[in-house]
Formats: structure tokens, sequence, C-alpha cells
């Protein structure tokens, strides 16, 4: 079974600033992937970032990257110049294969408000 | 292409009622997943299909939940009876096999309140 932990209470950063969340992840597959999502309070699930195990380097999209480190499992995510929209709930998830092919497993979620 | 689209985006409904929800996919998708998630936690994953055929349930998906998603596009996710503690969003997402992550797209979701 897969399981994502996200332990973090609510996460504040001043706007402009860098700010990471954390996300731990446990499974047995050899091959697996790692997605974060944000959730403003409008409801829709916005996709941020994906990492397979197998890929070298560090994803990264825009102002976000995801610092995954495999040994320790864990696949933080960090958001560069923080902007007043980004206030919003943030979703690590696993799939059991690479790629967009299964069902996720997803944590708690953090909260991150933006101060101005 | 407008992305995944589920309607409605509320419903209330009494206790004991059916309700029916829809979804429909990014065109190209062959992938449809059903979620749901409750208040200050993350979505529990439901079921999946691959075209008409589903592929994978839950045990969260109980005798009263059925979903179906007949010619490979749109799909329903129907709840029986419903219960209080069926309240919940109910996410549906959709993807394309053998993609990369970045294809995993969800749906505004559909809020449910049973009263």
């Amino acid at each position: 079974a897969q399981k994502i932990t996200q332990t973090q209470p609510g996460m504040f950063v001043q706007e402009k600033e860098a700010v990471t969340l954390d996300c731990t992840y446990d499974t047995s597959d050899p091959s697996y992937g790692l997605f974060w999502y944000k959730q403003p309070s409008s409801g829709e699930m916005i996709f941020l970032i994906y990492q397979g195990s197998y890929d070298q380097q560090n994803a990264t999209e825009g102002r976000y990257s995801l610092n995954f480190q495999k040994a320790r499992k864990s696949a933080n995510l960090v958001i560069s110049a923080s902007q007043l929209g980004d206030s919003a709930m943030y979703f690590c998830a696993m799939s059991p294969r690479a790629g967009a092919n299964s069902k996720l497993t997803f944590g708690k979620g953090i909260t991150l408000s933006v101060r101005p | 292409d407008t992305g995944v689209s589920q309607d409605p985006r509320h419903k209330i409904t009494k206790r004991g009622q059916n309700v029916t929800f829809r979804c429909d996919p990014i065109s190209e998708h062959n992938r449809l997943y059903w979620y749901r998630q409750t208040l200050g936690q993350g979505p529990e994953f439901l079921t999946y299909f691959q075209n008409e055929a589903q592929l994978e349930k839950s045990r969260l998906l109980s005798d009263r939940f059925s979903a179906e998603r007949p010619k490979g596009s749109f799909s329903t996710l129907e709840i029986q009876r419903t219960e209080q503690g069926d309240s919940a969003m109910y996410l549906c997402a959709s993807s394309l096999a053998g993609t990369g992550g970045s294809g995993y797209t969800f749906g505004s979701g559909t809020r449910l309140t049973v009263v």
C-alpha cells in the first residue's frame, strides 16, 4: 500500500519569498509517480508538478520545483517568489506506476497563506 | 478542449434520496477516475475506468454506490439511499494512459450535502 504524509501545520509566507512544503511517502512499488496539486477555496484541483521515480533530475514548472530525495522518500514542493494567489491548500499524491496511469493516493494537505 | 466537466456543481438532497452526478472527461482521455473528498482531508479514490471497463473499485464504494461509463466517454456516479455521511466533494479526473503525469486532470467537483 502507498502512503503520503504531510504533517506541517498551516504555513505562512511573505509575498515574494520562497516556501517549501514537505511531503514524505512510503511504497514498495519499484516505479511510481509523485504529484503536487493546488486546491483553492473554490474546490478545483489544479495540477502543479510531476516527478517520476526514475527521473534523474528534479522536476520544475515555472515557479514550482520538486525536491525529490529518493533515499529519504521525500518529495518537497518549493514555490519561489510567492504571490497572493498562491494562498490555497496543497496536496501531495502518488501513483503506483509512473505517468498518468493509475489511481492516486493523497496526503491530508497543507494550508498555505501568503501575506502581503 | 474545456477540460474535465462535472455536473452539477452543488447538490443538496434529503437523506434517503438517490442522486446522480455526471463527469465529462477530456475527449481524448481513455481513463476516468472518481474520488471523494471530505472536509479537511485529501481526496480518496473510489473507482476508475479504462474506456467503458471499470478496472478497480475501492472498498469505500459501498453497494449504494454505482458508477458507469457506458460508451467510454462521459461517466455517471449514482448514490442510492443517501446518508449524511455521504456529504462530501465528489471529484472526477481523467488521463490518457501511457502519458506523463501532467495529463492527470481533475474537474471542479460536485459538492453533495445530505440533510
